[in-house]
């Protein structure tokens, strides 16, 4: 089954606006985590909300969970042109070392 | 900061030769996984490896691919009998304990099959 698929698939913004992106899943989840990459490289991880959590803050980022809905969106606020990536959802079931299954990323770019 | 590092950054093989992709974990890293994305798609998990033995594969892992820890460092992907559809980037990820969940990725291994 899909998990993980988000929306936008692009988005373009100016800089200091705020860039939100959304991520539904289908499965029962354990954590979600946010990840991002750069055009051609690696992936960094960014935030991670657990199952029991609905609400996260790291810096400028945002992240909400709703368990009900299977959805979670990231929210960038004062984005920054450095901000430009690609931001992929992850799920993992919370079996040890469980593998990730991410959605299909949405193309953020934010113009100076 | 320790970083998860992935050599050649690309490599050009051609179909039919067999290629190793190597990664080198963190250090105090337990569990160790290849992933791997098709261009323009999304990342799709390959394998997780734990305690020297693999502890899933996926449906795309099949008998061509093996994994192995060689020397306690190095962690290795290899593609027996490569095939056009299996040009992507390669990600090595480790993480540090079994209930840890942030994965520390490398920068990958672009394999082309020509």
């Amino acid at each position: 089954s899909q998990q993980g698929e988000e929306d936008p698939q692009a988005l373009s913004i100016q800089e200091g606006e705020n860039a939100t992106m959304n991520c539904s899943y289908k499965t029962s989840i354990n954590n979600l985590q946010w990840y991002r990459q750069n055009s051609g490289r690696g992936l960094v991880h960014l935030i991670l909300i657990r199952s029991n959590e609905r609400e996260k803050h790291s810096g400028r980022l945002r992240v909400t969970l709703d368990t009900s809905k299977k959805s979670s969106s990231l929210l960038i606020t004062a984005s920054r042109a450095a901000d430009t990536a690609s931001y992929f959802c992850a799920t993992d079931a919370g079996t040890s070392g469980s593998r990730l299954t991410f959605g299909e990323g949405t193309q953020l770019t934010v113009n100076p | 900061e320790p970083e998860v590092t992935q050599t050649p950054s690309h490599q050009v093989t051609q179909m039919g030769q067999e290629v190793i992709l190597r990664c080198v974990p963190i250090s105090n890293h337990l569990y160790f996984y290849w992933y791997r994305q098709i261009l323009g798609q999304k990342v799709e998990f390959l394998v997780s490896f734990y305690n020297n033995e693999i502890s899933e594969k996926s449906e795309i892992f099949d008998d061509q691919f093996s994994v192995e820890r060689p020397d306690g460092s190095n962690f290795t992907l290899k593609i027996r009998s490569t095939k056009l559809e299996d040009s992507a980037m390669y990600f090595c990820a480790s993480i540090t304990t079994p209930v840890a969940h942030e994965a520390f990725f490398g920068q990958g291994t672009r394999l082309t099959v020509v």
